[in-house]
């Protein structure tokens, strides 16, 4: 079983909708990490976080440590959104941080 | 401005040569990190640096190698061991030691190998 779980694995969607994304986690963690990969392959930081809310312009991404699970969504979705958003955990390493990542979920929107 | 560069973004090689891929930060970071995707698949952590001169390995070192001589660089060669190294490649950097990190990528380098 993969430590992060994101779902749906692809999503379509039209432009304005509002759009929500889910990650669920099965270890404690220290921090959770929103990010963004666009066609080209760079990867994006949008938000980490290790409780409540955070938003920034159309995006909130949301965390609930006793569910070990986290949302981010997207307010009036454009076609600029489509990418890959990932979801990672940040377990301890060695006195160091290390990332377990999800699959990703494809958004695309349509205009 | 401060970031992450890798060079090149595409990189072709025939099975049986190794390859170095480069990896250069000017955040002045402590930490740097390897990581493989694949189609599919969440990113995976090939190597790691918390300091110069010092590297650990990740979830699939095998047929990787790494060398951590300078602050800003950490170049990664990909060896004729490595089975299936036909991947995008990506590099990352973050401030070590502040609990938990934020951590910066680079634009990645798609390696392809015949």
């Amino acid at each position: 079983k993969n430590e992060v779980e994101q779902s749906p694995q692809n999503l379509t969607a039209q432009e304005g909708e509002f759009i929500t994304i889910n990650c669920s986690y099965s270890v404690g963690i220290s921090a959770l990490h929103w990010l963004q990969q666009h066609p080209g392959g760079g990867i994006v930081s949008l938000f980490m976080l290790s409780s409540g809310k955070k938003k920034h312009g159309r995006l909130i991404a949301t965390i609930n440590i006793q569910e070990k699970h986290s949302s981010l969504h997207i307010t009036a979705s454009h076609p600029r959104d489509s990418a890959v958003y990932i979801c990672a955990v940040n377990l301890s390493l060695g006195g160091s941080e290390k990332l377990v990542f999800g699959k990703g979920m494809k958004l695309t929107v349509n205009p | 401005d401060g970031g992450i560069t890798q060079s090149p973004k595409y990189l072709f090689r025939k099975e049986g040569q190794n390859v170095t891929l480069s990896c250069e930060q000017n955040l002045n970071h402590d930490a740097m990190y390897w990581y493989r995707q694949d189609p599919g698949q969440g990113l995976r952590l090939i190597y790691y640096s918390q300091i110069v001169n010092d590297f650990q390995k990740g979830d699939i070192a095998e047929g990787y190698s790494v060398s951590r001589e300078k602050k800003e660089s950490f170049p990664l060669t990909v060896t004729s061991a490595q089975k299936n190294p036909t991947a995008f490649y990506l590099c990352a950097s973050s401030i070590f030691g502040t609990g938990y990190n934020e951590q910066y990528f680079g634009p990645g380098t798609r390696l392809t190998v015949t």
